[in-house]
């Protein structure tokens, strides 16, 4: 089975700053998807961005990028600039690229705040 | 983009009580959705597949009898808890990929349901 594990129960960064969060995963699967969710106080999951296996490139959403290291099983969340409202949990999620429709597997979250 | 729609938002009910929670593709088709429980604080947790036109697959320790799944059409799924006690209050949350994409479609989330049994 594949787990999720986010060692950052809390993050703080100051607005403008730069803060990266941390996601290392265990899977025994060659093909698979990362993604990084936002849920703020509405509870509402938000997708961040996503990362397919197979790609090298990391993948970038703006201010939001990530650190894909497959040998290491890491992939972390750079937000840049930081604004208020990024402050919300942020959920690092696995996907098994077998299957048309594969469940998610979450990390524990971590939760961020932005301070002036 | 799309949108899953879940309702109630919230609800009460009294302890034992059912209650019932729907889960809305509303702008395309989704074989499959999947039920998660989440608790204050704590990440979301698996609970069900839910399989149009088949029964349901639960994660190990998830009563099935308790938590009755029906996956009625290409666009709703149900959840409902039957005989609801105070430890089944929670955050419940339902996702849907769309049908037939490929495996890196994201899937999409309703709003949730908080669930508080007294």
């Amino acid at each position: 089975a594949q787990t999720v594990t986010q060692s950052q129960p809390e993050m703080s960064v100051q607005e403008a700053e730069t803060v990266t969060l941390s996601c290392t995963y265990d899977t025994s699967e060659s093909d698979y998807y990362l993604f990084w969710y936002k849920q703020p106080p509405s509870r509402q999951m938000i997708l961040v961005i996503r990362q397919e296996a197979y790609k090298q490139q990391n993948a970038t959403e703006n201010r939001f990028s990530v650190n894909f290291q497959k040998a290491a099983k890491s992939f972390s969340l750079k937000i840049s600039d930081s604004q208020l409202g990024d402050a919300a949990m942020y959920f690092c999620a696995y996907r098994s690229a077998f299957g048309t429709a594969s469940k998610l597997t979450f990390g524990t979250g971590t939760r961020l705040q932005v301070t002036l | 983009g799309a949108v899953v729609s879940q309702h109630p938002s919230w609800v009460i009910c009294k302890s034992g009580t059912s209650v019932k929670i729907e889960c809305r593709s509303l702008d395309f088709q989704a074989t499959t959705m999947f039920w998660y429980r989440q608790f204050p604080k704590q990440s979301l947790m698996l609970m069900a597949t839910s399989n149009e036109g088949s029964k349901a697959t639960y994660e190990q320790g998830v009563e099935k009898d308790k938590f009755l799944i029906n996956h009625a059409s290409l666009t709703l799924s149900t959840l409902t808890v039957t005989s609801a006690h105070p430890e089944d209050s929670s955050f419940y949350i339902c996702s849907a990929p769309p049908t037939g994409k490929g495996g890196n479609t994201e899937a999409f989330f309703g709003q949730g349901t908080r669930l508080t049994v007294v």
